[in-house]
């Protein structure tokens, strides 16, 4: 497995509460991504990253914010929130012109 | 934009059949074409890209630039291959972000 994690794995959070999600890699690759799965509609592309401070929305971004201050560092935050924004949030990491890996996920529940 | 259609939201075949999970993409360029798969509450996992001509755990793709197709084949499915299948594009030309279907669920009946 290439080597990404993400942390926390699970989390409950209440409504209008701030939360960050962590994705780190140990592969050095270029980009970075975040998506979400939900039933029904596949995975959406949120934002990702193409290098230390670059960083761009992808289809659904509004709610959610995201900083790269280091190469092996993507972490995803919930500036406040929602209900609608429970959901399996996958990182994934690439090279240029290379497959695309997926971190665990980590399962949100907002209260 | 592009777009990713599969029209399959589950897939029901008995073990030794024939399986065919369609996909049909919409794009004006030249993309790349994927297939993930997801087995149960693990992470998703490349099973062919369509510049590698590989055959994976026996499944096949072929792009169909004139009906913009990736269908993914198997000749026998077997039990093991009940997971969730994604297919996906990214647009190429140095952009690398991947566009997903919305997943066909298949199902292997013993």
């Amino acid at each position: 497995d290439a080597g990404i994690t993400q942390s926390p794995r699970h989390k409950v959070t209440e409504t209008g509460t701030p939360v960050t999600l962590r994705c780190h890699q140990t592969e050095n690759h270029r980009y970075m991504y975040w998506y979400r799965q939900d039933p029904g509609h596949g995975l959406r592309l949120i934002h990702y990253s193409y290098g230390v401070k670059d960083t761009d929305k992808g289809e659904v971004s509004d709610g959610y914010s995201v900083s790269r201050s280091k190469t092996e560092d993507f972490l995803l935050t919930l500036e406040s929130a929602t209900s609608s924004q429970t959901s399996v949030y996958f990182c994934a990491i690439s090279a240029e012109g290379t497959e695309a890996f997926f971190g665990q996920g980590t399962r949100l529940t907002v209260v | 934009a592009q777009r990713v259609t599969q029209p399959e939201k589950l897939l029901s075949v008995f073990k030794g059949a024939p399986v065919e999970l369609k996909c049909n993409y919409s794009y004006s360029g030249s993309p790349e074409l994927f297939w993930y798969v997801q087995y149960s509450r693990q992470r998703l996992q490349l099973l062919l890209r369509h510049i590698s001509r590989e055959s994976i755990k026996g499944f096949t793709a072929d792009l169909n630039k004139g009906e913009t197709s990736f269908h993914l084949k198997k000749p026998f499915a077997q039990e093991e291959d009940s997971a969730m299948y994604y297919c996906a594009l990214t647009p190429g030309a140095g952009s690398y972000q991947l566009t997903f279907g919305k997943g066909t669920k298949l199902s292997v009946i013993p």
